[in-house]
């Protein structure tokens, strides 16, 4: 089965508003991580987001939110008044952290695009 | 800018050729990660080291390999190279090699094998 499931092959918006771009995710730890990258056409991979599984607020950081849903297994990425270089790749990871090594895995990803 | 350098950006080479791919990772941290990503197969862990040492292994093939120095760069080396090896590989770098820090990733390094 896959760890993460990002449904979404692509999303348009336009600027100004928000949008959401879903991840889901599958483990049996208790201990893990979700984070949100983003790779822009130049190609890097810029991290935007982390959130525990122990933590009991959902993470912000500037316009980038996560809905964190425990129970659902969902680890949505929230993009408030999006931008035109909000346009790129966003890819959703998790690292497990309950017994031994894990690897960062991540999902197929979203590409997302911000119309004037 | 995450502060993890990788050069060179951009490489084209001939298939059974070798080259190497270099990292350094962000002031202080010990770890470093190379991952591939290619359009078939997205974004795969393959090697990490910690401190010098090989911490663990992902989906690197054994024409693969890869060394991290006492000045804490790492450089992957690809040898007898394939068409399927064309790929962007990404180094990243955490402080230590705990499974839930977060990983900065470099600008990347684009291989075209021809």
């Amino acid at each position: 089965a896959q760890k993460i499931t990002q449904t979404q092959p692509g999303m348009f918006v336009q600027e100004k508003e928000a949008v959401t771009l879903d991840c889901t995710y599958d483990t049996s730890d208790q201990s893990y991580g979700l984070f949100w990258y983003k790779q822009p056409s130049s190609g890097e991979m810029i991290f935007l987001i982390y959130q525990g599984s122990y933590d009991e607020q959902n993470a912000t950081e500037g316009r980038y939110s996560l809905n964190f849903q425990k129970a659902r297994k969902s680890a949505n990425l929230v993009i408030s008044a999006s931008q035109l270089g909000d346009s790129a790749m966003y890819f959703c990871a998790m690292r497990e952290g309950d017994s031994g090594y894990s690897t960062l895995t991540f999902g197929k990803g979203t590409m997302l695009l911000v119309s004037p | 800018d995450s502060g993890v350098t990788q050069t060179p950006k951009h490489l084209i080479t001939a298939t059974g050729q070798r080259v190497t791919l270099r990292c350094s990772p962000r002031s202080g941290d010990l770890s470093v990660y190379w991952y591939q990503q290619s359009l078939d197969q997205g974004l795969q862990f393959l090697i990490q080291y910690y401190n010098g040492e090989e911490r663990a292994k992902g989906n690197i093939l054994e024409r693969f390999s890869a060394q991290q120095f006492p000045d804490l760069h790492s450089e992957l080396n690809l040898s007898s190279l394939e068409l399927g090896d064309s790929a962007l590989y990404f180094c990243a770098s955490s402080v230590e090699a705990r499974n839930l820090e977060t990983q900065y990733f470099g600008p990347g390094t684009r291989l075209l094998v021809l």
